[in-house]
């Protein structure tokens, strides 16, 4: 089993760009979460969707977007990208019986 | 909204010494769960405590959930240099799929 797959896992963008950050679980989880940490700042959540055909707001959800496109997949949209969306994205999934979450490898994102 | 608050932020230990991190949170919390995340790597699950007062050991690693399901700590006994890493608290706000995280300890440890 892969687990968590993200891509890309790197991104460079200039202000304004459009981007969607892909993210698959293969291991048959109900619930997907995308995170963005910053240094100093810990996790901080943006978006999450608790089972398929559902998504919720996080903490910090403004210039987001996200498509719970099927069971297996979650993605993240940054419509116009600003400086301050550089951050490391991850990706992670839940099994609800025993609450522990999975993180992808992550997606370093830069926005000059 | 909920904050989970984690000291201290950075901790130097000269390896063989111990080390401790304290996680409080704002409002009570399901259960708590203790994440390692290495030097450019992902967050990885090392436990979760669900009950008042639990105690949990994993080698050199103490867990602890407070009385009043509002704190937790990790005590890492004599520590080596594998420790390295951020450490975080994760709480699951009561009645949602929402996962808080605290502001994360990196540890440091000099051979």
């Amino acid at each position: 089993n892969a687990g968590v797959t993200q891509t890309p896992k790197f991104q460079v963008l200039k202000t304004g760009q459009s981007m969607t950050l892909q993210c698959a679980q293969d291991m048959n989880h109900n619930s997907m979460y995308w995170y963005r940490q910053d240094p100093g700042m810990g996790l901080r959540l943006i978006y999450y969707s608790a089972s398929e055909g559902t998504t919720d707001k996080g903490e910090v959800p403004n210039g987001y977007n996200v498509s719970r496109l099927n069971k297996r997949e979650f993605s993240l949209r940054l419509e116009s990208a600003a400086p301050s969306q550089t951050s490391v994205y991850f990706c992670a999934s839940t099994e609800l019986a025993k609450n522990i979450q999975y993180f992808g490898a992550g997606t370093r994102l830069s926005v000059l | 909204g909920q904050q989970v608050m984690q000291i201290p932020q950075y901790q130097h230990v000269q390896e063989g010494e111990d080390f401790t991190t304290y996680c409080n949170s704002s409002t009570t919390l399901s259960n708590i769960q203790w994440y390692k995340q290495r030097p450019g790597g992902h967050p990885v699950f090392l436990i979760q405590l669900v009950k008042s007062g639990e105690v949990k050991k994993q080698k050199r690693l103490t867990f602890q959930f407070g009385e009043a399901k509002k704190n937790s700590s990790l005590h890492i006994t004599a520590t080596q240099t594998t420790d390295v890493g951020t450490y975080f608290c994760a709480g699951l706000s009561s009645g949602t799929y929402k996962y808080i995280f605290g502001t994360g300890t990196r540890l440091k440890v000099l051979a």
